[in-house]
């Protein structure tokens, strides 16, 4: 069976500190993967999405960069962090070949910018 | 773009049944999911509409109306352990340039289930 994990689970960083979110997935191969911010009383945010190794299309314009180094794996990053880059970080995957169908959330990491 | 409606909160009585609504306007429609999420947790995958019609998995039913842009989920002998928000969640005709039709999702709606 499949399984995804995300880390670390809770985060508190400094503003203009940087930031790596890691995720990575098993059981599975080449899956379709995502990263989501989910603020407080707003919906899930995409922020990145890959179909393969290297291939990453970002949603939104900002100070987050994502990477994939390997196929089961999905790296959230920033430089330099802002007060509102907090919020619940979310990676998910998908079947391959079926981009945008059902997706399978990883425990999520809590990040708290202060 | 892509707009989702659903009531923020409802409250039900245990065993009971409650019908959670999901209105949605989008340009181009390709299917309508339902998500589970207990607080501090991720979502959890629970239905995928894409014709019209009800849907039953156990004790979870979800319904779908395109002409009316329309969709609700139904949660029968409701259990403590319900009490979580259901995200309601789009999928469009359209692809973004990376060749995705971008999930969009709903704030939620927070169900508490009550002795």
């Amino acid at each position: 069976s499949q399984t995804i994990h995300q880390w670390p689970a809770t985060l508190v960083q400094p503003v203009g500190s940087p930031l790596s979110l890691e995720c990575t997935v098993e059981g599975t191969s080449n899956p379709n993967l995502y990263w989501y911010r989910q603020a407080a009383g707003r919906g899930l945010q995409l922020l990145f999405y890959s179909v393969g190794i290297g291939q990453i299309s970002s949603e939104v314009p900002q100070n987050l960069s994502a990477s994939r180094p390997q196929d089961r794996q999905f790296i959230l990053s920033s430089k330099k962090l802002l007060l509102s880059d907090s919020g619940f970080y979310l990676c998910a995957w998908s079947v391959p070949g079926q981009l945008g169908y059902e997706q399978y959330f990883g425990p999520g990491t809590r990040l708290t910018v202060t | 773009g892509q707009n989702i409606d659903q009531p923020t909160e409802m409250t039900a009585t245990e065993g009971a049944i409650v019908q959670i609504n999901c209105t949605y306007q989008t340009s181009g429609f390709n299917g309508l999911f339902w998500y589970q999420q207990h607080a501090g947790e991720a979502p959890t995958f629970l239905s995928y509409n894409v014709l019209d019609g009800l849907e039953e998995k156990g004790r979870f039913s979800s319904f779908l109306s395109r002409s009316k842009g329309y969709s609700y989920l139904l949660l029968k002998e409701l259990q403590m352990k319900d009490s979580a928000s259901y995200l309601c969640a789009v999928r469009p005709l359209v692809r973004l340039s990376g060749g995705y039709q971008k999930v969009t999702f709903g704030i939620g709606t927070k169900l508490q289930v009550i002795p």
